[in-house]
């Protein structure tokens, strides 16, 4: 089946310093991503969508200088949390979808778990 | 926009018994309706769906339902096991190429 590669799965990081997730679409085309955060207990929320070779649309409350997504390949996209400070804190996940196989759904990545010291 | 309510919260269930998770919808555009079981420190697994043409999908021991009239869909467990511990969520679409909108999530744990 479709599968999404996601790394890192942890990262620790000084407050300041930028970090880069990457998802990469192994046996599909990746046409749109989707990246979500999800605190501790909570659920999955959407921070922006982006499709191959366009800018990202970002949810409202979600800083687009902040979290500066990348999705330049059918088979690759990244999230850079720029400046990250402790309430960047967070496990990100994304999740892709290739247009041209709908009946494939959405396939997520494992998770990235980000800690801002 | 889309917004989903999933109850319970918590669910605590012996093995054997069955498990019933509810949610319901605000966006009767809504057609596709996914249902995704997370285990700690992992990406969600989806784990059944139902498009809005279908009432009701089946797949071994699990089920879900659909009520298009009064927008909401269940997920239903059938001799649940300890490894159907996990967090399990629905979540909503206008369509395969839409972004989802996820419900809060219902902890399910199976007791021997």
């Amino acid at each position: 089946g479709a599968v999404v590669s996601q790394h890192p799965s942890r990262v620790i990081c000084k407050s300041g310093t930028s970090v880069k997730i990457e998802c990469r679409s192994l046996d599909f085309q990746a046409t749109t991503m989707f990246w979500y955060r999800q605190f501790p207990k909570q659920s999955l929320m959407l921070m922006a969508t982006s499709n191959e070779g366009s800018k990202a649309t970002y949810e409202q409350g979600v800083e687009k200088d902040k979290f500066l997504i990348n999705h330049a390949s059918l088979t690759l996209s990244t999230l850079t949390v720029t400046s990250a400070h402790p309430e960047d804190s967070s496990f990100y996940i994304c999740s892709a979808i290739d247009a041209q196989k709908p009946n494939y759904g959405y396939t997520f990545g494992s998770g990235t778990r980000l800690t801002v010291v | 926009g889309e917004n989903v309510e999933q109850h319970p919260s918590t669910l605590s269930v012996q093995e054997g018994d069955s498990a019933v998770i509810k949610c319901t919808y605000s966006d009767s555009a809504s057609n596709y309706f996914p249902w995704y079981k997370q285990e700690l420190g992992k990406g969600p697994q989806l784990i059944i769906d139902i498009r809005s043409n279908v009432g009701e999908k089946k797949d071994q021991r699990i089920a879900v339902t659909l009520n298009k009239t009064a927008k909401h869909f269940s997920l239903h467990i059938t001799e649940t096991q300890p490894e159907d511990s996990a967090v399990y969520f629905c979540a909503a679409s206008t369509g395969t190429a839409s972004k989802l909108t996820f419900g809060t999530g219902t902890r399910l744990q199976v007791t021997l």
